[in-house]
């Protein structure tokens, strides 16, 4: 079993749609969240950063991390075609020393139909 | 402020060969880590390196290594190439406790 597990969808959505991306992990020493989105053909693109438990905001993106149940997610409100791309989740135990090598999920695809 | 950038962009390598990719990451940065990211596998950590010393590995053979300069540009070498190190290698640069910031990629394709 994978450290980190991610839907790899694909996922279709009409414009205008809430999407809600998840995923689990396995390793309770994770304590920073990660969400990258990657175009085709491009590197990931650093969405969200949270630390340990809680919400986080920015624009039409909220990141949640429950630790409690080993369970992330980031949610776009308002999704555009120009969201259409992988999202990744990836997750730390620390961001310095030996512990900071980030462990990704396969990421999820998704698509935005106008 | 320039992002990572990785060169060369594409390389097309055969079985047995070895190639060498290089990274230079953002101004300041003297993290820089390699992944590994095919479809079937993902994303994967190979290394990491800190002022010039490598200070975290993944798991992958011994044919996989890197090295750092003292600019902090790095480089990694694949040497005895297979077919299934075809794959996109991306490298990423952070600050010391700071977010990793990723290039572009080097697609490599090895036939």
């Amino acid at each position: 079993q994978k450290e980190v597990e991610q839907d790899p969808g694909p996922l279709s959505v009409p414009e205008g749609a809430i999407v809600s991306l998840n995923c689990t992990y396995s390793n309770s020493a994770f304590q920073y969240f990660m969400w990258y989105r990657q175009y085709s053909r491009k590197g990931p693109e650093l969405l969200m950063y949270t630390y340990s438990s809680g919400n986080k905001e920015d624009g039409r993106f909220t990141a949640q991390v429950d630790k409690s149940s080993k369970y992330i997610s980031l949610f776009i409100r308002d999704s555009q075609p120009s969201d259409s791309a992988t999202y990744l989740c990836a997750m730390s135990g620390h961001l310095t020393g030996t512990a900071s090598k980030l462990t990704f999920g396969t990421g999820t695809r998704l698509q935005v139909t106008l | 402020k320039a992002g990572v950038t990785q060169t060369p962009r594409y390389l097309i390598k055969t079985r047995g060969q070895q190639v060498t990719l290089s990274c230079s990451p953002i101004s300041g940065h003297r993290s820089v880590s390699w992944y590994q990211q095919t479809p079937g596998q993902g994303l994967q950590f190979l290394f990491e390196y800190f002022s010039e010393t490598q200070r975290n590995k993944g798991n992958f053979p011994g044919r996989f290594s890197g090295r750092q300069f003292s600019n902090s540009r790095s480089e990694m070498n694949v040497s005895t190439l297979e077919l299934g190190d075809s794959a996109l290698y991306l490298c990423a640069s952070s600050r010391e406790g700071d977010e990793q910031f990723f290039g572009p990629g080097t697609r490599l394709t090895v036939l």
